[in-house]
């Protein structure tokens, strides 16, 4: 089993719209969670780290759920510039290994 | 302004022909590793260093070397690249402990 798992997509959305990605992970001594977004041939960028109490940055939220081992991202009010792919990435136990998601491509429509 | 550089961003090379992708990152971050990323694999960690002298093998670390002698440099060698190395490498560094990654711009591979 993968240590993480994601919907690879693709989500096609009208801008304007709420789309949401989920994530899931396999080991429940996982301690940090991120998304990440990474446009075509580009490094990975820092989008938001997910915390247990859930956090919201502008359009984006966040959500851990530590029992079900999944983390989520929501975006509101899409824009064409939100298309990219979005990565999962847990942090083992250790904090040494990160494991990362294949990832979820979202491409906004006009 | 805060960075992590890896360099050459393409190298197109030849089986058994020794080469290095440089990694350097101005943030002073303990945690230092390398990626590759393959369609449909996402990204794999091939090796990672805690600290200067530290390094650990990652998921996928056959036919990679690397080293960490000063804090601020993580080169990634293969000594003898061979096409299934063929690959998008990614260098990443972080504060260590649960924080998160910064990456550099990435290196294109391509082994003939």
């Amino acid at each position: 089993r993968k240590e993480v798992e994601q919907d690879p997509g693709p989500f096609n959305v009208p801008e304007g719209a709420t789309v949401a990605f989920n994530c899931t992970y396999s080991n429940s001594a996982s301690q940090s969670f991120f998304w990440y977004r990474q446009d075509c041939r580009k490094e990975p960028k820092l989008l938001m780290s997910v915390y247990s109490s859930g956090n919201e940055d502008g359009r984006f939220t966040a959500q851990l759920n530590r029992a079900s081992q999944y983390i989520s991202l929501l975006i509101r009010d899409s824009k064409l510039s939100d298309s990219a792919t979005y990565l999962c990435v847990v942090n083992k136990n250790t904090g040494n290994q990160f494991y990362f998601g294949t990832g979820t491509s979202l491409t906004v429509i006009p | 302004e805060a960075q992590v550089t890896q360099n050459p961003r393409y190298l197109i090379t030849v089986t058994g022909k020794k080469l290095t992708v440089t990694c350097s990152q101005n943030m002073n971050h303990e945690y230092m590793s390398w990626y590759r990323q393959d369609p449909g694999l996402g990204l794999r960690q091939i090796y990672y260093s805690m600290n200067v002298e530290v390094t650990d093998k990652g998921d996928v670390p056959e036919g990679y070397k690397v080293s960490r002698k000063e804090k601020r440099n993580f080169p990634l060698i293969l000594e003898s690249p061979s096409p299934n190395q063929t690959s998008l490498y990614f260098c990443a560094s972080s504060f260590g402990g649960l924080a998160p990654l910064h990456f550099g711009n990435g290196t294109r591979l391509t082994v003939t």
